[in-house]
């Protein structure tokens, strides 16, 4: 099983800034990379997917996706409090259209008001 | 649109005895995966079905099995519990062509 390596924080901010969280795999036949959102004592919560170089944005949210450098990132612009969680970078080794996803530690985010 | 629905939401069970847990994925999902969650493992991939076969295993020991069934929901069962094995069991509902994997709300297991 490849691994999938984040910081584990805390990343503290403040309220307005930009956090910006990082993960890296070793699995170089990976497809498809997906970042959750998890408060503790809840499941985690799906923010975006990624498979392309290059970002996608959705909202306040941007993934940022270098297979070369296995490298993918997540930006949250303008944080809020409410976006203190843990955050938990996932990487698809499954093959064919398939699902295993393989989690990593996860980044805890501190937005100071 | 009803999201994945997993039972029950706790349970505690005896050392030695057997558990069964349930997920309902979304509707017209057709892949569902487990996972478990401890603190000190982090979120771990247990196994993954896909119309009916399981597609994916991760490396837990036999004691952790599933299935299945014609309507996609599927089921977990561990066996011989071990104090170990408590932790927060998830299920994942994920479409057949989209990339998206959505989780349940979990059952959270207590062995005592």
């Amino acid at each position: 099983q490849k691994e999938v390596e984040q910081n584990s924080g805390p990343l503290s901010v403040p309220e307005g800034a930009i956090a910006s969280l990082n993960c890296t795999y070793s699995d170089r036949g990976s497809q498809s990379f997906f970042w959750y959102r998890q408060y503790s004592g809840k499941s985690p919560e799906l923010i975006m997917f990624i498979y392309s170089n290059g970002d996608k944005e959705d909202g306040r949210f941007t993934a940022q996706l270098n297979k070369a450098s296995q490298y993918v990132s997540l930006l949250i612009r303008d944080s809020q409090p409410s976006d203190s969680a843990t955050y938990l970078c996932a990487v698809n080794e499954g093959m064919d259209s398939s699902y295993k996803l393989i989690f990593g530690s996860g980044t805890r985010l501190l937005v100071r008001p | 649109k009803a999201g994945v629905t997993q039972t029950p939401r706790y349970l505690i069970k005896t050392r030695g005895q057997q558990v069964t847990l349930s997920c309902s994925p979304i509707s017209g999902h057709r892949s569902v995966s487990w996972y478990q969650q401890t603190p000190g493992q982090g979120l771990q991939f247990l196994f993954e079905y896909f119309s009916e076969t399981q597609r994916n295993k991760g490396n837990f020991p036999g004691r952790f099995s599933g299935r299945q069934f014609s309507n996609s929901r599927s089921e977990m069962n561990v066996s011989t519990l071990e104090l170990g094995d408590s932790a927060l069991y998830l299920c994942a509902s994920s479409s057949r062509t989209g990339s998206e994997a959505f989780f349940g709300q979990g059952t959270r297991l207590t062995v005592v």
